[in-house]
């Protein structure tokens, strides 16, 4: 049982706009600690998307973004493509630790 | 370029011990807090330990705590998880990953944030009888 939830799956066609939700608590995202999300494409290592709720890496396309409010965070993704295919996870801080979501698996129809 | 390389994964029995490594490249490595992170098969990603840029600080999860030990060796840019009485449920593919920190100033204040900038391929361990 992950401290952070993520719906276990999201879909979308070509072109369309997914959310991906990170429900937290107030020991974590309410307590204002920062979400950072993480891309992790089939049989590859995790890489960072976004970090510090809303900003990209170098690199990473603009059709991503992220925001944060309350106890809760986002991953939005823009022109859904099929290269998007993959794995997602939220990530904050809790009681010492750094927690991760449980992982969002995305499927481009 | 820069790059982490893991090694050191295996089969192992359960209670046994494994020391893992990861070579770091194309940094400064003795500037930078790295962590270790797993992942079992077809589950999501755990955080597993810390350590701070010298070695002084460490954390762990609470599942390995008094079992692994996360320690570095900055001359020889090195990150190492040393795992002892392993359990079945630690099986799982283990990144070392390094902890970036970025600062971004607005007109009323400055923000630093610290997250995984940087991972490695992952090495897998098992542990099976």
């Amino acid at each position: 049982q992950s401290v952070l939830t993520q719906p276990p799956s999201v879909s979308g066609a070509p072109g369309q706009r997914v959310t991906i939700s990170c429900t937290g608590s107030s020991s974590n995202i309410g307590a204002g600690y920062d979400v950072h999300w993480y891309q992790q494409l089939p049989g590859t290592a995790p890489k960072l998307l976004i970090y510090g709720n809303s900003n990209r890496p170098s690199g990473v396309p603009d059709r991503f973004s992220g925001s944060k409010s309350g106890t809760s965070a986002s991953l939005a993704i823009t022109g859904l493509q099929a290269e998007d295919e993959a794995d997602y996870y939220c990530q904050s801080y809790d009681s010492s630790s750094w927690v991760f979501g449980g992982g969002t698996k995305l499927t481009v129809l | 370029e820069v790059q982490l390389v893991e090694s050191g994964g295996g089969l192992v029995q359960p209670g046994g011990s494994l020391r893992l490594s990861c070579a770091a490249s194309g940094f400064t490595f003795s500037s930078y807090w790295m962590h270790w992170v797993r992942q079992a098969p077809g589950k999501g990603l755990v955080w597993v330990s810390r350590i701070n840029s010298d070695g002084s600080s460490t954390s762990y999860a609470d599942s390995v705590k008094g079992r692994f030990t996360i320690s570095r060796d900055n001359a020889k840019n090195t990150l190492y998880l040393q795992m002892n009485s392993l359990r079945a449920e630690d099986t799982a593919v283990y990144y070392c990953a390094r902890e970036g920190v970025d600062i971004v100033a607005t007109r009323l204040a400055s923000y630093y944030y610290y997250y995984m900038d940087v991972w490695g391929k992952g090495t897998t361990v098992t542990v099976s009888s």
